[in-house]
């Protein structure tokens, strides 16, 4: 069955660092998404991404973070600058376009900021 | 999007039937009710979903009431590898009233299977 797949599986980073972090998505998923845990805490929501562009982002994906789909299958979180509070498990997520389709993830990357 | 109220854990014993319920007193019409589970640390693993009909599927079964107030996901015969957080939630049809279809994550129940 095809699956999520992210890369690395965990990320050591000096704060203050930039940082990309890889998914490849499902082949034939259009909508692709990243959530992020903190450790202990729930799954929120960071951005949702469709036709080559952000269509939804929460509070928490400010500035320091984008997006990408260089090319047409990898999708890319890229983080500026870490700061300490930016470690946790960071989740890449895709679905087909039919309106009521779940969505799928992949099993993380840990990012650890130093 | 409608907000769902979980129990904060439940045991079952191995080969038990686990039946997991959950509120989501305010659903309106083009909600549907999504189950996932997150087992340990990794990604959060689709279960199923429904709208108004009960569903089944080769994971489990959900049981919707006839006013879509609440729900029950039944794990049919429980094994210690379906100890989870499992999470409830229910979200807008995507593109219905510009969702975009993200998930909204409550703190789930925590199952614990136990042999």
């Amino acid at each position: 069955e095809p699956e999520v797949t992210q890369t690395p599986s965990h990320q050591v980073t000096q704060m203050g660092q930039e940082v990309i972090l890889r998914c490849v998505p499902i082949s034939n998923h259009l909508y692709f998404y990243w959530y992020r845990q903190i450790l202990g805490q729930k799954v929120e929501f960071l951005v949702s991404f469709y036709n080559n562009e952000i269509s939804e982002k929460s509070e928490i994906f400010d500035d320091q973070f984008s997006v990408e789909r260089p090319d047409g299958s990898n999708f890319t979180l890229k983080i500026r600058s870490t700061k300490l509070e930016d470690s946790a498990m960071y989740f890449c997520a895709s679905r087909r376009g039919n309106s009521n389709q779940p969505q799928h993830f992949g099993d993380g990357t840990r990012l650890s900021i130093l | 999007d409608a907000k769902t109220t979980q129990p904060t854990s439940m045991d079952c014993a191995e080969g038990r039937a686990a039946n997991l319920p959950c509120n989501h007193s305010t659903i309106s019409g083009n909600e549907y009710v999504y189950w996932y589970r997150q087992i340990h640390s990794q990604g959060p693993q689709y279960i199923i979903h429904g709208l108004k009909n009960n569903e089944t599927n080769e994971m489990a079964s959900l049981i919707i009431t006839e006013d879509r107030k609440s729900s029950t996901l039944i794990l049919p015969h429980a094994t210690l590898r379906d100890t989870a957080v499992y999470y409830c939630i229910v979200r807008l049809e995507l593109n219905y009233g510009g969702s975009q279809g993200n998930l909204i994550f409550g703190k789930g129940t925590k199952l614990s299977v136990k042999p």
